[in-house]
């Protein structure tokens, strides 16, 4: 039974370029949150999705960060034109219904910019 | 909004006890614990849903004192695994989706 599975695990990015960064939830799950680290702090909230729709996205910097949850395959949360403090890694977590269901991290993105 | 945890690190010896607080200045609907080691992913721990529950996993257990808006997490008799991160990640309000606000974190570190 695979859990959430991310890729890449490591993204190096110049400034000024895409990062794309790939979430596919447990199975059975259709409920995926975005988070950001930054190293030696915690887990800031960036966006909720459920299949094709944004549920909630009052984490995500208004530019440049947008994220999807397509009827087929992963999630993906894109951040265009990088800049050094998009440097962080980025977790995703499933969960089967939304409220009180625990959230089933993957390995994260480490992005790291240039 | 976001939680506020206490201690922010704790140092112990194999087989003491600790306590990790966790309160809000807002209604909390519920809490999670989970840990995080260094360079891995936060595993979940356990859920509180009501007010005054307690929940127990082996020698980890919690409370969640819904009047006073704060839970806590009990570690007994640590052993080493129990070194890494905890956090406790809180939902507010009637919105029932799931999204959870995470304190800042509890470094624990069990020496032998």
């Amino acid at each position: 039974n695979a859990g959430v599975m991310q890729n890449p695990r490591h993204l190096v990015r110049r400034r000024g370029q895409e990062a794309r960064l790939r979430c596919s939830p447990m199975k059975g799950h259709s409920h995926v949150y975005w988070y950001r680290q930054l190293p030696e702090e915690g887990l800031k909230f960036m966006v909720y999705l459920q299949k094709e729709n944004i549920i909630d996205e009052s984490g995500m910097p208004k530019e440049r960060f947008s994220a999807e949850f397509p009827k087929e395959g992963p999630s993906i949360l894109r951040i265009q034109q990088v800049v050094r403090g998009d440097s962080a890694a980025y977790f995703c977590a499933s969960s089967r219904q939304g409220w009180n269901s625990p959230l089933h991290f993957g390995n994260g993105t480490r992005l790291t910019v240039t | 909004q976001q939680p506020v945890q206490s201690p922010q690190a704790v140092i112990l010896r194999e087989g003491e006890d600790a306590v990790i607080n966790c309160s809000s200045s807002k209604a909390l609907y519920s809490v999670h614990w989970y840990r995080q080691k260094h360079g891995e992913a936060p595993v979940f721990l356990m859920i509180l849903l009501k007010g005054g529950e307690q929940k127990g996993h082996e020698k980890i257990s919690a409370s969640f004192n819904e009047k006073k808006q704060q839970s806590s997490l009990y570690l007994t008799a640590s052993q080493l695994s129990y070194s890494g991160t905890y956090f406790c990640g809180t939902e507010f309000g009637s919105g029932n989706t799931g999204k959870l606000i995470f304190g800042q974190g509890t470094t624990l570190q069990v020496k032998p």
